[in-house]
């Protein structure tokens, strides 16, 4: 029943590992994010993706890689991890992606802890 | 550049007290303008949104209206509920690409 879900829920992890976060939508969305919240709640877009086209990349480290293997997944690879990187991060999707009032529905977030 | 500004929290109202979290917007064009919430422990979900001037967005019994004219969108609730604790973000949506710019959350306790 789950609309956005992610996996796993907590990650915790050395700094220099390499580490995925999975998320998957069953809504039939075409258009899936990325975004991240750091410890003071603020929220920022990372990544876009339209039916597996990447439309937004906004100035992320390019340790971080999105990668789309179909619209209804939307993978988030992060290497050499730093400790900066600890955050909540949470995966949305939304209809279409082109117009601006559309509603983004969040999956429940991914909590990464880089020690 | 398209942003928001959001009343910074925390904020703290007994039970049945009148709420009020104030948002102003910067944009180009005409976004559409969303309240979401955070309730401990979970992930975003939409509250209630306004997609033109004048239009007044409502959900459990918060209020928005979209006020071109001093480019706000304050979200108001006339009685709040220990339930209603949670992070609310007011978000914009731009012109362009789906992006929802998002205001920094202003997290509500409600004590009994």
């Amino acid at each position: 029943d789950t609309a956005v879900s992610q996996t796993p829920k907590y990650l915790v992890t050395q700094m220099g590992n390499d580490k995925s976060i999975k998320c998957e939508q069953n809504l039939g969305h075409d258009t899936m994010y990325w975004y991240k919240q750091d410890s003071k709640k603020f929220l920022k877009i990372m990544f876009s993706y339209n039916n597996k086209e990447l439309i937004i990349n906004e100035t992320v480290p390019n340790r971080f890689s999105p990668k789309s293997p179909d619209k209804a997944h939307l993978n988030l690879h992060i290497n050499s991890l730093e400790l900066g990187d600890s955050a909540v991060y949470f995966c949305a999707s939304s209809q279409e992606g082109r117009a601006r009032w559309e509603t983004q529905y969040f999956g429940p977030g991914t909590r990464l802890l880089v020690l | 550049g398209d942003s928001v500004t959001q009343m910074e929290g925390p904020v703290t109202l007994s039970e049945e007290a009148f709420l009020t979290i104030n948002c102003t917007y910067t944009a180009t064009g005409y976004p559409s303008l969303f309240w979401y919430v955070q309730y401990p422990g979970e992930g975003l979900q939409l509250l209630l949104k306004a997609t033109k001037a004048d239009d007044k967005g409502s959900n459990k019994g918060f209020e928005a209206t979209y006020r071109k004219e001093t480019t706000s969108f304050h979200l108001e609730k006339g009685s709040v509920q220990v339930s209603d604790s949670a992070v609310y973000f007011c978000a914009l949506g731009g012109t362009g690409a789906n992006n929802l710019f998002f205001g920094t959350g202003t997290r509500l306790t409600v004590i009994p």
